[in-house]
């Protein structure tokens, strides 16, 4: 199984600021067909999870362009260029090359 | 607009099945090519992927789960199902079923409220 670890696993931010999340899988994720599979998923309190990012760096439609994930093969970064108070909850990488698909930990950001 | 809404027993004791429906709405659960797919998070913990079914057919499970657990359709009532066999203490979480973006993204872009599942006696 891939392993997907997540960091920091608590994130304190001020509105207006940005932040950053890192993933690590265990295995590269890049997919011969050159797309990274490496999702980011956001659960609000009391949500379910919603898609932030796919395949590393794409925003479904609805999603605010202060949100950019990047990276490859094995390290990727979740931004968020401003943080709004309603981007509160935990964040998840999640990899999507091998089955089982295994997310990571998930990181809490919360406002300062 | 597609929407998913997960239904079932929110007590099952030791040793039973768990048995839990998802219903689709705003679309056929036959058409196009997407893979239906059962995840659950257990309090406090990570979500877990548990496995998919395939509109042309086939099924993927989770190594861990595999021995357990069985997703099918049902096209006539739109709806997928998860059964869970043999249940312990640990297969108490809230379950979401959920549709991913496209069949060759494996990313769950739909996603269902969840339903909370206590296996307890």
């Amino acid at each position: 199984d891939i392993v997907m670890t997540q960091s920091p696993l608590s994130l304190p931010v001020t509105p207006g600021e940005p932040a950053s999340i890192s993933c690590r899988s265990s295995q590269s994720l890049l997919h011969t067909n050159g797309y990274n599979y490496l999702h980011w998923y956001l659960q609000k309190p009391g949500q379910s999870p919603q898609l932030l990012i796919y395949l590393g760096s794409n925003r479904p439609s609805g999603v605010p362009d202060r949100f950019s994930g990047s990276g490859s093969g094995t390290d990727f970064t979740l931004k968020i260029s401003r943080v709004a108070a309603e981007d509160v909850g935990v964040y998840y990488c999640m990899e999507a090359l091998l089955i089982p698909y295994n997310f990571g930990q998930g990181t809490k950001l919360e406002i300062k | 607009q597609v929407q998913l809404q997960e239904s079932g027993p929110g007590l099952v004791r030791p040793s039973q099945t768990l048995s839990l429906t998802c219903t689709v709405s705003g679309d056929s659960i036959s058409s196009g090519s997407y893979y239906w797919t059962w995840i659950r998070q257990p309090a406090g913990r990570r979500l877990e992927w548990i496995g998919r079914f395939y509109t042309r057919g086939s099924t993927n499970y989770n190594p861990s789960l595999k021995s357990r657990v069985t997703i099918s359709l049902d096209t006539s009532k739109n709806q997928f199902s998860l059964k869970l066999t043999s249940v312990t203490a640990a297969d108490t979480a809230v379950y979401y079923c959920a549709r991913d973006l496209s069949d060759w993204s494996n990313a769950f872009h739909i996603w269902g409220q969840g339903t909370m599942v206590t296996v307890s006696s």
